[in-house]
C-alpha cells in the first residue's frame, strides 16, 4: 500500500500569513492526489485534484503543486475561514490512502 | 444541487451486522460511482470501500476486506455498506461520497461531495 505523510502535524499561522503542507508518498503516484478540508464536526470538502486542479467554487488563494513522491498546498493568504484540518489523498491505485492530516490553528 | 443522506448508523455488539444507506439527489446517480469513507472520533480519514456506476467493480480496503459489502440499487438512487462480524476498531462516522463518472470500473478520481456522515458505534 502506499502511504501517504504529511508535515507539519500542526501550523500556528495568522490572518494573511502564507501557509504551505507537506505530503509524501512513498511511492510514485504520478498526479493523482486529491486536497480536502474539513472543519470540526463537518464533512471533507474537496479542494484540489490532479495535484494541481482547483475544484468548482475554491478560493484563487489555494494552491496544489508537486510530482512523482512529494506534493505541496499553498494558501497564498490565509483567511478565517481557513482555519482548519486538511488532508491529502493519492488514488492512483487502489487501497486509497490518506495523510494523517495537518490541523491549521489561529497563532 | 448534490445531495447524499446517509443513515444506519446506530450503537452495535462486536461480532454483529449493520447496513448503511446512502440516499442520493440531484445528479446522475447510476453514471457516478460512489464511496464510503470513515473516520474515527478525533483521528484522520480512512477510504472504506468504492463501487462503480453500474455496480459492476467493487474495491475494499484491506481492513474491511470479506466483512464488509458494498452494493447500490440505482433504481432507488442508494448506495449501501453491509457491515458483518463488527469489531470495536469500525467504530466511526461513515461518509458516502462521488467518485466521478464511472460505468464498469471504478476510475482514479477523488471524492468530490459528501454526505453528512452516519455514526457507527461497536
Amino acid at each position: 500500500d502506499i502511504q501517504m505523510t504529511q508535515s507539519p502535524a500542526t501550523l500556528s499561522a495568522s490572518v494573511g500569513d502564507r501557509v504551505t503542507i507537506t505530503c509524501r508518498a512513498s511511492h510514485s503516484i504520478s498526479d493523482w492526489l486529491a486536497w480536502y478540508q474539513q472543519k470540526p464536526g463537518k464533512a471533507p470538502k474537496l479542494l484540489i485534484y490532479m495535484k494541481s486542479r482547483l475544484q468548482t467554487g475554491v478560493p484563487s488563494r489555494f494552491s496544489g503543486s508537486g510530482s512523482g513522491t512529494e506534493f505541496t498546498l499553498t494558501i497564498s493568504s490565509l483567511q478565517p475561514d481557513d482555519f482548519a484540518t486538511y488532508y491529502c489523498q493519492h488514488y492512483d491505485g487502489f487501497p486509497w490512502t490518506f495523510g494523517q492530516g495537518t490541523k491549521v490553528e489561529i497563532k | 444541487e448534490v445531495q447524499l443522506l446517509e443513515s444506519g448508523g446506530g450503537l452495535v455488539q462486536p461480532g454483529t451486522s449493520l447496513r448503511l444507506s446512502c440516499a442520493a439527489s440531484g445528479f446522475n446517480f447510476e453514471t457516478n460511482a460512489m464511496s464510503w469513507v470513515r473516520q474515527a472520533s478525533g483521528k484522520g480519514l480512512e477510504w472504506v470501500s468504492s463501487i462503480s456506476g453500474w455496480g459492476y467493480d467493487k474495491k475494499y480496503a484491506n481492513s474491511v476486506k470479506g466483512r464488509f459489502t458494498i452494493s447500490r440499487d440505482n433504481s432507488k438512487n442508494t448506495v449501501y455498506l453491509q457491515m458483518n462480524g463488527v469489531r470495536a476498531e469500525d467504530t466511526a462516522v461513515y461518509y458516502c461520497a462521488t467518485t466521478g463518472d464511472s460505468n464498469t470500473v471504478v476510475n482514479y478520481h477523488p471524492m468530490d461531495v459528501w454526505g453528512l456522515g452516519t455514526t457507527v458505534t461497536v
